[in-house]
């Protein structure tokens, strides 16, 4: 079973501030997916950025990126230049390749100040 | 770009109503996912199906059912609603390709039983 842990529930960022945002896993699978999810008020659940395990390279997407270290089963997002727009829940979620069936933390309220 | 409709964004239902709540996505995925969210529990797996006609419980599929009769759309139904299904509910599809796993999901449905 894969077991998805965000243990912080809140936290708060500056306007054009970094933030990194914390998550482990535990997966007894070689082959699978991480993910970073945000979903703003309007609920519309958005993928953020897609990390393979096989994969040692650090998945970036312009101003998201992610710290995978597999052997600690950690995957932290962090958000540079963080923008007004930022603001909202973030959930962290894995698959494995044996199936599509996600696993998500409990989720993450970031809030961005002017 | 990825589409994925649920049939209404809000909705208010007597208890003992039976409920239906529909899912339609437009990229032809075979795999389809109903969740509910409830704050501080994050997103929970009711049921899944991977194929017209074919579905699987998730972690919590106890007092709902589901149909999947056609492939772009997938049905949620509560037999008899009651006030501890008050919740929001998710529906997300994808494809079932290796390194597809990325789920798309629909703008969500906020159901209140009275």
């Amino acid at each position: 079973a894969q077991t998805v842990t965000q243990s912080q529930p809140e936290m708060s960022v500056q306007e054009a501030e970094t933030v990194t945002l914390s998550c482990t896993y535990d997966t007894s699978e070689s082959d699978y997916y991480l993910f970073w999810y945000k979903q703003p008020p309007s609920r519309q659940m958005i993928l953020v950025i897609r990390q393979e395990a096989y994969k040692q390279q650090n998945a970036t997407e312009n101003r998201f990126s992610v710290n995978f270290q597999k052997a600690a089963k950690s995957f932290s997002l962090k958000i540079s230049d963080s923008q007004l727009g930022d603001a909202a829940m973030y959930f962290c979620a894995s698959v494995t390749g044996a199936n599509s069936k996600l696993t998500f933390g409990k989720g993450i309220t970031l809030s961005v100040r002017p | 770009d990825v589409k994925v409709t649920q049939s209404s964004r809000y909705l208010v239902k007597r208890t003992g109503e039976k409920v239906f709540l529909e899912c339609v996505q437009d990229m032809d995925h075979e795999n389809m996912f109903w969740y509910r969210q409830d704050p501080g529990l994050g997103l929970r797996l009711i049921y899944f199906s991977y194929d017209v006609k074919m579905k699987e419980k998730g972690d919590i599929p106890e007092g709902y059912s589901v149909s999947r009769e056609k492939k772009e759309r997938f049905s949620l139904i509560l037999e008899s609603a009651s006030t501890n299904q008050t919740s929001m509910y998710l529906c997300a599809s994808n494809a079932r390709v290796a390194g597809s796993d990325t789920q798309y999901f629909g703008p969500g449905t906020r159901l209140t039983v009275l």
